[in-house]
């Protein structure tokens, strides 16, 4: 069976530090990845998505990157954080149509 | 671009009630799925419904594609259906990207 893994799964990070959270999923091959970030008490927003390695698609600019170095593996990162990056970071894999969700990273930055 | 709003945006209920959530979406979709996040954060893939009926247990789910809504029903619910419920969908020009509902937040009630 397919399992998604996500770490950390809580951060605390000071404005302006770097950022790497990674994502990496068992039990399938080449499947789409997506990273959502979700501010608290509102929806999902899509930030980056993936149909294979190195092919990565942007959905909102500025100080977030994403990186599929394998085919399994998916990194969201800053260089340096500002406070409205704040907010609950969820990972998810879709095949056939259907997604899934790993348990998120809650990011905190003071 | 597409949108998807979905009814009501709150609804709190006694124990052992019943209840629908709907999804109406502007455009015509190719993937729809119901999401549950539970108070921890993880999202929950209940269905993957992009027309027709299905059901699990104590939840079903009906999307009337060419009338562009869909319908969650929860019967006899239980404290730990407590949460938020999205759905998602993908469009034909848009098919890797899913867009998400702006949720509807159901507390139960012991």
């Amino acid at each position: 069976s397919q399992t998604i893994h996500q770490w950390p799964a809580t951060l605390v990070q000071p404005v302006g530090s770097p950022l790497s959270l990674e994502c990496t999923v068992e039990g399938t091959s080449n499947p789409n990845l997506y990273w959502y970030r979700q501010a608290a008490g509102r929806g999902l927003q899509l930030l980056f998505y993936s149909v294979g390695i190195g092919q990565i698609s942007s959905e909102v600019p500025q100080n977030l990157s994403a990186s599929r170095p394998q085919d399994r593996q998916f990194i969201l990162s800053s260089k340096k954080l500002l406070l409205s990056d704040s907010g609950f970071y969820l990972c998810a894999w879709s095949g056939r149509g259907t997604q899934y969700f790993g348990p998120g990273t809650r990011l905190l930055v003071l | 671009g597409i949108q998807v709003e979905q009814s009501p945006p709150d609804l709190i209920l006694q124990e052992g009630a019943n209840s629908t959530l709907r999804c109406n979406f502007s455009d015509s979709v190719n993937n729809l799925q119901w999401f549950h996040q539970n108070p921890w954060g993880q999202l929950i893939n209940l269905f993957y419904i992009p027309s027709g009926t299905k059901q699990n247990g104590r939840l079903s789910a009906t999307t009337v594609a060419t009338e562009r809504y869909s319908l969650l029903y929860i019967s006899s619910s239980q404290t730990t259906d407590s949460g938020v419920y999205f759905c998602a969908v993908t469009t034909t020009s848009g098919t890797y990207k899913y867009i998400f509902g702006t949720g509807t937040r159901l507390k139960v009630l012991a």
